[in-house]
């Protein structure tokens, strides 16, 4: 069964240095997604992608963070300048969309535990 | 402001003692309804979509029903391998898809 698979499943991070998290998500998707869970607390949407493109942000995702594919199967996400309230589980996820709008339903991928000391 | 409330926070059941677990929604024109399940340490793992009020979707022991409200998550004669927490999320017509999470109801069901 396909799935979205994340690299690396933990990262340990000096505070101040620079983040890449990265995705494939499912081959036939066509929308891409970042979302974090901080321990304990609730999923939190951070981006969605789509045509090579940010389709909606939140406004957890400012000017410290970027979303780049840079060919046709990976999805980074990089964090500039981490902070220690940045250490949270990372989950990227991605969707299938259809004309009638069906099927959006986002499948995740197992996530990356970022720690920031 | 789209948002979504889960209850109770926990349930503990016994092994086969079904029960049901409520997610109450406020969102500006409803895309979807979605359930997840969430094991400790995992991706949030997809178990059904709801699109419109009186749609019901069943996997196994547990089915998942919507009003213009709220949406249950139904249990039958649980297992001890059910125990995870269950997500309930919504989207919002228009925009990018983004998905709005409850907190979660922690399951524990007991052999």
């Amino acid at each position: 069964e396909p799935e979205v698979t994340q690299t690396p499943s933990h990262q340990v991070t000096q505070m101040g240095q620079e983040v890449i998290l990265r995705c494939v998500p499912i081959s036939n998707h066509l929308y891409f997604y970042w979302y974090r869970q901080i321990l304990g607390q609730k999923v939190e949407f951070l981006v969605s992608f789509y045509n090579n493109e940010i389709s909606e942000k939140s406004e957890i995702f400012d000017d410290q963070f970027s979303v780049e594919r840079p060919d046709g199967s990976n999805f980074t996400l990089k964090i500039r300048s981490t902070k220690l309230e940045d250490s949270a589980m990372y989950f990227c996820a991605s969707s299938k969309r259809q004309a009638r709008e069906l099927n959006t339903e986002a499948f995740f991928g197992q996530g990356t535990r970022l720690t920031v000391v | 402001e789209d948002q979504v409330t889960q209850s109770p926070e926990a349930l503990r059941l016994q092994e086969g003692e079904s029960s049901s677990l409520n997610c109450s929604y406020t969102v500006s024109g409803l895309r979807g309804l979605f359930w997840y399940r969430q094991d400790p340490g995992k991706g949030p793992e997809f178990l059904f979509t709801l699109y419109s009020a009186g749609e019901e979707k069943e996997k196994e022991r547990l089915k998942a029903t919507l009003t213009k409200k709220e949406s249950f998550l139904h249990i039958t004669a649980p297992k001890p391998e059910d125990s995870a927490t269950y997500l309930c999320a919504v989207q919002a017509r228009g925009g990018g898809f983004k998905t709005i999470f409850g907190a979660g109801t922690r399951l524990f069901v007991k052999a």
